[in-house]
């Protein structure tokens, strides 16, 4: 069964500064690749995907994630953090060759510091 | 409307009481998601519908936990004999894609957050 990994409960990163948020997964096939970012007293949005082709995607408010697929990965990055950056991001994975259903990982904090 | 709406946004339910969560997708989706959220943790999958048929309900937790879409549209997810361990956000989410092409694009709705006591 397809399986989402965020080792990270909390990252912290100053205002201005690279960021990154990891993920990894496992999935027996092909992995549709997602993440979701959760504001406070507002549902999911959905940030960028990976399907096929370049493995850096680009998506929504500047973020970006690289696939590697030999490493099992699907880091979320941006170049510039910003304060209204901060929410809760949520790295999921979709195994196409299986099913349709979509599974989350814990989830990271991400914190900004002005 | 403009997004996907959830009813009640929050429930008090007494342990063992029945409950109903409601869910109306975006117009025109196709795909139908319910996922559970406790504590600090992720969206747990439940169950997912393409219109009316349930295609994968191997995430309901027990036999208490009941899903329907009898017309393709709204949902309702049903749990019965509510136990503490129930309390959770249910969250619900649409998509506009067909099964087998990519449920890439969820659209979440706010979520019923259930205290069981």
């Amino acid at each position: 069964a397809q399986s989402v990994a965020q080792p990270e409960d909390q990252v912290n990163v100053a205002e201005g500064n690279p960021l990154t948020v990891k993920c990894t997964y496992s999935v027996s096939g092909n992995p549709y690749l997602f993440w979701y970012v959760q504001y406070p007293n507002r549902g999911l949005q959905f940030l960028l995907k990976y399907i096929t082709g370049d493995n850096l995607v680009k998506g929504s408010y500047g973020f970006e994630a690289e696939f590697n697929k030999s490493q099992t990965s699907f880091h979320l990055k941006k170049p510039s953090a910003l304060v209204s950056d901060s929410a809760l991001y949520f790295c999921a994975v979709r195994d196409w060759r299986r099913d349709d259903k979509i599974i989350f990982g814990k989830g990271t904090r991400l914190h900004i510091l002005p | 409307g403009a997004g996907v709406s959830q009813s009640p946004r929050y429930k008090v339910a007494k342990r063992g009481q029945d409950v109903a969560l409601r869910c109306d997708p975006i117009s025109g989706h196709v795909s139908l998601f319910w996922y559970q959220q406790a504590l600090g943790q992720g969206p747990e999958f439940l169950t997912y519908f393409q219109n009316e048929a349930q295609l994968d309900k191997s995430g309901l937790p027990s036999d208490r936990f009941f899903a329907e879409r009898p017309e393709g549209s709204v949902s309702t997810l049903k749990i019965q004999r509510t136990q503490q361990e129930d309390s959770a956000v249910y969250l619900c989410a649409s998509s506009l894609a067909r099964g087998g092409a990519t449920n890439e694009k969820l659209f979440f709705g706010s979520g019923t957050q259930l205290s069981v006591l």
